[in-house]
């Protein structure tokens, strides 16, 4: 059971650019989200999603574009990279509440540099 | 809305020390409360949770009572080791209805150092 799997790990991306994050998890999980992580910021919800075809903004969206076309994937999109989007991204995945408390899985991270 | 405030790290503790971090929160429902662990490098892993008052969580020696009559939910340990050093996070969970439901908010996180 792989859970939650992010891709890349790591990246540099140079001011301008656009890139695709990946997050992928294999628990049939209905509610899915992106966050960023910034030192002394904890984490911020960037988009969430709570199922195929429906997604909604979080705290911090702009910048940042995703969709939800399968219950297994959830890709985040960098529109035009900027160097205030240097951090750290975690994709999470959860059941709804009728199955006990909506525990969150998270993914390894991505660490995202942009020059 | 929905938050929740962390106590502010860093927290230098010696080996075999009692631990606590204090987390409250601020709900319009009846939130589920979780704390999470990262370990250096790594991403977050739920350590306990409480879905509702009066629930008690625990793992790994780790304690938290969820107190409604307080908004309260702090992580205690009662003699920490050098592998118990990493950054903990209090989070809620909304357990309302529409398109809200699941989504976490956290706190901001408390490094914890344990020296040997």
């Amino acid at each position: 059971n792989a859970g939650v799997t992010q891709t890349p790990k790591f990246q540099v991306l140079k001011t301008g650019q656009s890139m695709t994050l990946q997050c992928a998890q294999d628990m049939n999980h209905e509610y899915m989200s992106w966050y960023r992580q910034d030192p002394g910021m904890g984490l911020r919800l960037i988009h969430y999603s709570v199922g195929a075809g429906i997604t909604d903004q979080g705290e911090v969206p702009n910048g940042y574009n995703v969709s939800r076309s399968t219950t297994e994937d959830f890709p985040l999109r960098l529109l035009s990279a900027a160097p205030s989007q240097t951090s750290v991204y975690f994709c999470a995945s959860s059941y709804r509440r009728d199955r006990g408390g909506t525990e969150a899985f998270f993914g390894q991270g991505t660490r995202l540099t942009v020059v | 809305g929905d938050s929740v405030t962390q106590m502010e790290g860093p927290v230098t503790l010696s080996e075999e020390a009692f631990l606590t971090i204090n987390c409250t929160y601020t709900a319009t429902g009846y939130p589920s409360l979780f704390w999470y662990v990262q370990y250096p490098g790594e991403g977050l892993q739920l350590l306990l949770k409480a879905t509702k008052a009066d629930d008690k969580g625990s793992n790994k020696g780790f304690e938290a009572t969820y107190r409604k009559e307080t908004t309260s939910f702090h992580l205690e340990k009662g003699s920490v080791q050098v592998s118990d050093s990493a950054v903990y996070f209090c989070a809620l969970s909304d357990n309302g209805r529409g398109s809200t439901l699941g989504r976490l908010y956290f706190g901001r996180g408390t490094q914890l150092t344990v020296w040997p």
